[in-house]
């Protein structure tokens, strides 16, 4: 049980900003949000994680509720090298713990 | 920084036969973890090595799939016999504690398995 929630796709076109959500209602106050994400024919790679606040890196931003029961990654210009499907998951603290994929958001960027 | 490598990438075999597959994980990073991703699906958890040890192999079909990490650095994943259902790709990942202190997973390309 991924315990997420995402839209099974989305479309964008590209140069413009995307909002992908994903909803965790049942979070604990210690799981972390992550993101990976999986590029076509390649393993999945980590993209962005937080706790409560919002995170910036190079790849993406990411947006948490005030209730920490959904968040957003945005990508803030799509390019179409960001055509993937992309997984939000709670947990993976620890190094023990795993993380379990639900079925992601498939991302499909329009030229 | 070299990241994980699998090999083969690509493997077709028939039904009964058996296969096996190879990781090298990064440098240093002690927990590896192998996955299933069928067409369509999320990756799905197999086993998990802390060095040369099983931590957790709760969703590994045992009787037909093993795992070995001898020394603590590479793997190999075995089906013996494959079934069609088997066919998928295989992930390896390695573990890395990030600068926030959680823990991020580097993925291999993967092994595409067709079995016919």
């Amino acid at each position: 049980d991924a315990k997420t929630t995402q839209p099974n796709s989305m479309e964008s076109n590209e140069e413009e900003p995307v909002h992908l959500p994903c909803n965790h209602s049942t979070i604990s106050g210690t799981d972390y949000i992550h993101w990976y994400r999986q590029l076509p024919s390649q393993g999945p790679e980590y993209v962005i994680h937080g706790l409560t606040s919002n995170v910036n890196n190079r790849m993406a931003s990411l947006a948490i509720a005030e209730d920490r029961k959904s968040s957003t990654l945005i990508l803030h210009r799509a390019t179409l090298r960001d055509a993937a499907v992309y997984y939000c998951i709670r947990g993976v603290m620890n190094r023990d713990d795993k993380i379990i994929f639900g079925k992601g958001t498939r991302l499909h960027i329009l030229p | 920084e070299a990241g994980v490598a699998q090999s083969p990438r690509y493997k077709i075999i028939e039904k009964r036969q058996s296969v096996a597959f190879w990781c090298n994980p990064i440098s240093g990073h002690a927990t590896l973890y192998w996955y299933q991703q069928i067409l369509g699906q999320g990756p799905k958890l197999l086993i998990q090595f802390q060095n040369n040890g099983v931590v957790d192999d709760s969703q590994l079909p045992k009787d037909r799939f093993s795992a070995e990490r001898l020394k603590g650095v590479d793997s190999t994943l075995k089906i013996q016999p494959a079934k069609l259902e088997d066919s998928a790709v295989y992930l390896c990942a390695s573990v890395r504690q990030g600068t926030s202190g959680t823990y991020e997973q580097y993925f291999g390309p993967g092994t595409r398995l067709t079995v016919t």
